[in-house]
């Protein structure tokens, strides 16, 4: 078991651009949830997969965000056109099924010049 | 929706003194609670849950009290070491279906030697 991982770790980009950050579940985990955390706050989700199936999407999740799960295993979260708003930290969580504890990545920090 | 209150926001103790971090939630359907340590630069850690059939929860240094009544649940972490200082958070969802938690905006424990 090598946990939630998610790369990168930091994204820098300007104003406009679009970016694409990955996360790998804990092996044979079923449920994948995406969630955005910034200075201050816990984290609010944003969508969650059961295995390739994107089941529910928060209002926080813009036209501009997509995100996929094509093979029930990794996922990825993209968001076009960025704006400074959307600077914050991502974050991915999985889990065997909707019984079972949710367990987090460190993350991937956008920043927007 | 669900809401979840936590305090306080910071906590300063002295090493080898007791800490507790209180949160309320507004759905009586929810029925677990987790709590998760995050430390700077890393993505929320699990360290101790309660179901709602369950009063109270130890392990080891850590325990946490859940009243289904008033709404309330708290985190108990005893005999403090400068190594538990980190933003602490608690959370409430509902198992099954979409099974979403709703966070509580943290609490930084500073744990002074």
């Amino acid at each position: 078991d090598t946990g939630v991982s998610q790369n990168p770790r930091h994204k820098i980009t300007k104003r406009g651009q679009n970016v694409t950050f990955r996360c790998d579940p804990i092996s044979e985990h079923n449920r994948l949830y995406w969630y955005r955390q910034t200075l201050g706050q816990g984290p609010e989700f944003l969508t969650y997969f059961q295995n390739e199936a994107q089941l529910e999407k928060s209002r926080l999740l813009s036209d501009r965000f997509s995100a996929e799960r094509p093979k029930g295993s990794f996922s990825t979260l993209e968001i076009q056109r960025t704006e400074q708003g959307d600077s914050a930290m991502y974050l991915c969580a999985s889990s065997p099924d909707s019984n079972q504890p949710q367990h987090f990545g460190d993350g991937t920090r956008l920043s927007i010049l | 929706g669900e809401n979840v209150e936590q305090h306080p926001s910071t906590l300063s103790v002295q090493e080898g003194d007791s800490a507790v971090i209180k949160c309320t939630y507004s759905d009586s359907a929810s029925n677990y609670f987790p709590w998760y340590k995050q430390e700077l630069g890393k993505g929320p850690q699990l360290i101790i849950d309660i179901r709602s059939n369950v009063g109270e929860k130890k392990d080891q240094r850590i325990a946490v009290t859940l009243n289904k009544t008033a709404k309330h649940f708290s985190l108990h972490i005893t005999e403090t070491q400068p190594e538990d200082s980190a933003v602490y958070f608690c959370a409430a969802s509902i198992t099954g279906g979409s099974y979403i938690p709703t966070f509580g905006r943290g609490t930084s424990l500073i744990v002074h030697p």
